[in-house]
């Protein structure tokens, strides 16, 4: 069964920093991973997804993930934190198959932005 | 598109009465997945249908939780009786059937067991 790591529970930057968000899967096959942030009481939006070709895949809010097959790591990555990115984030895993497009989430990371 | 419609957004109940939740996924999706988020446990799959079936429900943590999906575009999420554990925000998604397809989630119902 896949699993899904993010070993940051909490993360805090300063506005205009760079950010990377960490994360760690365990799948057999080809995995399709996802990025998604929920800011306070909100549902989950996608950010970005992976499931084939380049491996540096572009996200809406200038977000940005790499995939590194050897690490089996999808990391999240933003040049510049803006403070409307304070949130949760989440990443996710997809197995082939059968699974009706179920995911394995990790446990989330909360991003604090100090001004 | 009107995204995944759930309701109420809010319910405040009281201990051992029935709490119905309901969904309504996008159209044209065939798989619909209930979601259970708490600062304790994170967020938690409970039950997910393909074309209106059920097809794993070993999240559903009680025989108290059950759901039922009538259609391609209702569910329900039914807690009969509800106890104050089962505070938590309940979210529904939808996708179509493909494991490269992304999750829509809806903007869940927070529920509060008094």
């Amino acid at each position: 069964a896949q699993s899904v790591t993010q070993p940051d529970i909490h993360i805090t930057v300063s506005e205009g920093a760079s950010l990377e968000l960490r994360c760690n899967y365990s799948y057999g096959a080809t995995p399709y991973l996802f990025w998604y942030v929920q800011s306070p009481g909100q549902g989950l939006q996608l950010l970005l997804k992976y499931f084939s070709g380049d491996t540096l895949v572009q996200g809406i809010k200038g977000f940005e993930a790499e995939f590194k097959r050897s690490q089996s790591s999808f990391n999240l990555r933003k040049p510049s934190v803006h403070w409307s990115d304070a949130a949760e984030y989440f990443c996710a895993v997809g197995a082939g198959g059968t699974s009706y497009g179920k995911l394995t989430f990790g446990q989330g990371t909360i991003l604090t932005v100090h001004p | 598109d009107a995204g995944v419609i759930q309701s109420p957004r809010h319910e405040v109940t009281e201990m051992g009465q029935e709490v119905t939740l309901r969904c309504k996924p996008i159209s044209g999706h065939n798989s619909l997945f209930w979601y259970r988020q708490t600062m304790m446990r994170g967020l938690e799959l409970l039950i997910y249908f393909n074309n209106n079936v059920p097809i794993d429900d070993s999240g559903m943590p009680e025989d108290r939780f059950s759901a039922k999906m009538p259609n391609a575009s209702f569910s329900t999420l039914k807690i009969q009786p509800s106890e104050p554990r089962d505070s938590a925000v309940y979210f529904c998604a939808s996708t179509r059937e493909r494991a490269y397809n992304e999750q829509f989630f809806g903007p869940g119902t927070r529920l509060t067991v008094l």
